[in-house]
């Protein structure tokens, strides 16, 4: 049974699309995240949700919403893709702070 | 904003010996975790150690933390070649502050047959 799953594992797709990463958390987790690694390996996060509610939005191009139509699920839906977004996505979930995070196995992004 | 800074960027060792890595950061923290990522796959919890503590276990894992130097090791004894990975510390800010986890660039271990 995977915990966190993303879909899809790749995505490739021409400048100016639009996309959507799905994320999916069955350990009944009541928060969700989503993190860019970039080609150095630095992981950044983009956004925080608890309980379907965001709490954490850093500086990311508002061409980034995120969804959560339930606790389970936080999608990512990215518009006007542009090269500089090209990179690994990583899903992530907790069951509140002071715990470990489990993540997904990433969405590998690039963008052409 | 980077908060973790480990320490060496990279190292390569025998199987059988230890390896050590270092991780500072630079404010407080309500705990610091440690991470593992295998090449093309996604971050696995290893271990966790709240501010409060100095020393914890996890079989063949050992996690140190200075508050005082605002830095943790992670020991791992009898490396294997399954250990080879890269290593992220990553430091969870007290309550009141904003509760995700910063992650440091890691450290990349390569562990030779």
């Amino acid at each position: 049974d995977t915990a966190v799953s993303q879909t899809p594992k790749y995505l490739v797709t021409q400048m100016g699309n639009d996309k959507s990463i799905k994320c999916e958390q069955n350990l009944g987790h009541d928060t969700m995240y989503w993190y860019k690694q970039d080609s150095k390996k630095f992981l950044k996060i983009m956004f925080s949700y608890n309980n379907k509610e965001l709490i954490i939005n850093e500086t990311v191009p508002n061409r980034f919403s995120p969804k959560s139509p339930d606790k389970a699920h936080l999608n990512l839906h990215i518009n006007s893709l542009e090269l500089g977004d090209s990179a690994v996505y990583f899903c992530a979930s907790s069951p509140t702070r002071g715990y470990g995070y489990t993540f997904g196995s990433g969405t590998r992004l690039t963008v052409v | 904003s980077q908060q973790g800074e480990e320490d060496p960027q990279a190292l390569s060792i025998q199987e059988g010996e230890n390896a050590t890595m270092n991780c500072s950061y630079k404010t407080s923290i309500n705990n610091l975790q440690w991470y593992r990522q295998n090449s093309g796959r996604g971050l696995v919890h290893l271990i966790l150690i709240r501010s409060n503590e100095r020393e914890k276990h996890s079989g063949r894992l050992r996690v140190t933390l200075d508050t005082s130097k605002k830095s943790s090791s992670l020991l791992i004894t009898a490396s294997r070649a399954a250990d080879t990975a890269s290593y992220f510390c990553a430091t969870e800010a007290p309550l009141g502050s904003q509760g995700n986890l910063i992650f440091g660039k890691g450290t990349k271990l390569s562990v030779k047959p």
